[in-house]
């Protein structure tokens, strides 16, 4: 069955640094998502892209977060300067078509550590 | 804004008993889902329900969409060790793409 995957599975990286976070969703999606759980809590929606652009945005999105794809497989997450609280798992994912909420198939995640 | 809730935040129940946990949304939902995030895990979409009332099975899963279209449940009957892990609904904003997600209910059995 296909996959979003997702690249590194776990990034450490100093306080004020830019990190990137990867990921390949499906094949056929259109849709594509990040999220982010802080550890034990709830998942909470950062991005929403499609059609090579930004579709909806969370409050926690602001301008040290950017996404891209920058070709046709990888979508990517960047936070330019990055904060103690930024540290939580990120998951990517994917649906086929978007719109009321369609089901969506997420990637293992990348655990983000700050120091 | 729009708030899903969830309850119980955990649950722990000897194996073979059942297990039910509780969503609700502040907002009429056009369809609710629901996800299965193992320890360690990620996510899993377990399934969706659309229509008021909607009842759905998954062998001892049992999904129910509210009348009102604003609450919903799982019901898990005779649970296994299988079944440990954290159960999420989510539901679309209005008009978007995005999900809103509950706070989960952590389900740990007692094997």
């Amino acid at each position: 069955e296909p996959e979003v995957t997702q690249t590194p599975s776990h990034q450490v990286t100093q306080m004020g640094q830019e990190v990137i976070l990867r990921c390949v969703p499906i094949s056929n999606h259109l849709y594509f998502y990040w999220y982010r759980q802080i550890l034990g809590q709830k998942v909470e929606f950062l991005v929403s892209f499609y059609n090579n652009e930004i579709s909806e945005k969370s409050e926690i999105f602001d301008d040290q977060f950017s996404v891209e794809r920058p070709d046709g497989s990888n979508f990517t997450l960047k936070i330019r300067s990055t904060k103690l609280e930024d540290s939580a798992m990120y998951f990517c994912a994917s649906s086929p078509q978007g719109g009321r909420g369609q089901p969506q198939h997420f990637g293992d995640g990348t655990r983000l550590s700050i120091l | 804004g729009q708030q899903v809730m969830q309850i119980p935040q955990y649950q722990h129940v000897q194996e073979g008993e059942d297990f039910t946990t509780y969503c609700n949304s502040s907002t009429t939902l056009s369809n609710i889902q629901w996800y299965k995030q193992r320890p360690g895990g990620h996510p899993v979409f377990l399934i969706q329900l659309v229509k008021s009332g909607e009842v759905k099975k998954q062998k001892r899963l049992t999904f129910q969409f509210g009348e009102a279209k604003k609450n919903s449940s799982l019901h898990i009957t005779a649970t296994q060790t299988t079944d440990v892990g954290t159960y999420f609904c989510a539901g679309p904003l209005r008009g978007a793409q995005k999900l809103v997600f509950g706070q989960g209910t952590r389900l740990t059995i007692n094997p």
